[in-house]
This record gives C-alpha cells, structure tokens and sequence, in this order.
C-alpha cells in the first residue's frame, strides 16, 4: 500500500518565493496534519484537517502560511512570502478517524525547506 | 494544555542489549493515547508502539515494550536486544481524545547503538 506521499522532498529557494509543499494521504483516511521540524522547536502541529475541515490551525506562525484540502485525498501547503527562519523539515500525516475508531498517524517522509 | 518531556537527549547501548527511554507527560484528562515514534537518520517518522490510557496491560511489539505508569504519568520504552538499525531519534507522542486528533511530541531521545 502507498503511504503518505509529499512532494518535494527538498526545495531550496531565495527569500520571498513563494513556496508550495504537496502531499497526498493515505486512501481511506480522513484526516490531515501539518508539522514543522526544526533543531530549535522540535516537532511542532502548525494545521490539521478532519473530512477536509481545518479543525485547528493555531500553530500555523503567522499569516504568511496557509495550507488547503482541494479534495479529501490531497493537500497543500503554501508560504509566501518565504523567510529564512521558515526553513525546517514539513511533515504532512493522514490518520483514519471514525466514530469507534481512532487509527494512528501515518508520516510522509518530509520536505526540507531552505530558504536562503 | 498537555505537555511530553523527555529527559534524556541523547542514550547508548551495546548492541544486544537492553535499554529504557523515558517519557513523562501532563495531562488532566483521563483518556487519551500514547505513542512512541521513530526518526532514523532518513528522517521518516515511523510509529513503533502505541498504548491507550484505559488499558492496564502495557503494550508490546516484537522487542520493543512499554511501561505505562498512568499514576505518575510516565510512558517508558524498554528496546530489548539491541540492534544497530535501533539507532535513531525516538520520540514519545501525546493524543488527546477530547481535544481532536493531533499529536504532541517530546523534545525527543537520540539512541546510539554500539557494535
């Protein structure tokens, strides 16, 4: 079975590009996250979706980040303008969750974003 | 709002042996989910263990095993028999049930494995 699929695996771009990291979910699942990486922060939630819903996007940091679900199988994620401080690995994670049941995360395997 | 603390950066152990990695959380609720992650050096993030609050027996996969202490809030991971693909950052993971489905992770525990 295909897992959690993000897209690019690494960006590197200049300061103010616009920046679009991709990902596709796992079929069948319901539910998306949005994580940000970095040496400083750790592991941090910036959005999640439930039925394509965003149900909490209080960590995203500020106005420059926005995330959608065009469809309940993909999602994107979008900074712009783009910092230096934004650069960090981005994990994008599908999980399953129903009315009895309540399935584990599943990780893509990450973009590393660096902006210069 | 839940917090994971792990307090030990960084753990070795010789290959095949036995080693515990602590994870302490706050919580005031009284169900929920806990969870220990793996980041090998290729950066996936790979679920290794999983435990709900309500049940008592502690989980095991394999070689891996918890120790869930839901009095003192603590969720140790005890890896038995070492093996050098062991080596990774492990990360223990918090789940509210009432707060939806997101994670909260610790600072994380980097285990190196002696051969």
């Amino acid at each position: 079975d295909a897992g959690v699929i993000q897209s690019p695996r690494h960006e590197v771009t200049e300061m103010g590009q616009e920046v679009t990291l991709r990902c596709k979910l796992i079929s069948g699942h319901n539910s998306l996250f949005w994580y940000r990486q970095t040496m400083m922060r750790g592991l941090e939630l910036l959005i999640y979706f439930n039925n394509n819903v965003p149900i909490d996007d209080s960590g995203m940091p500020e106005d420059r980040f926005s995330a959608k679900m065009p469809n309940a199988s993909f999602s994107t994620l979008k900074i712009q303008p783009s910092e230096p401080r934004d650069s960090a690995v981005y994990f994008c994670a599908s999980s399953f969750k129903g009315a009895l049941s309540n399935q584990p995360q599943h990780f893509g395997d990450g973009t590393r974003l660096s902006i210069l | 709002a839940q917090t994971v603390t792990q307090s030990q950066p960084e753990m070795s152990v010789q290959e095949a042996e036995t080693v515990t990695l602590s994870c302490t959380y706050d919580t005031s609720e009284s169900d929920y989910y806990l969870f220990w992650y793996k980041q090998p050096p290729s950066r996936q993030m790979i679920l290794v263990i999983r435990q709900e609050a309500y049940k008592q027996q502690n989980a095991t996969e394999n070689r891996f095993s918890v120790n869930f202490q839901k009095a003192a809030k603590s969720f140790s991971l005890k890896i038995s028999d070492s093996q050098l693909g062991d080596a990774a950052m492990y990360f223990c993971a918090y789940r509210s049930l009432e707060y939806g489905n997101k994670l909260v992770f610790g600072a994380g525990t980097i285990l190196r494995v002696k051969s």
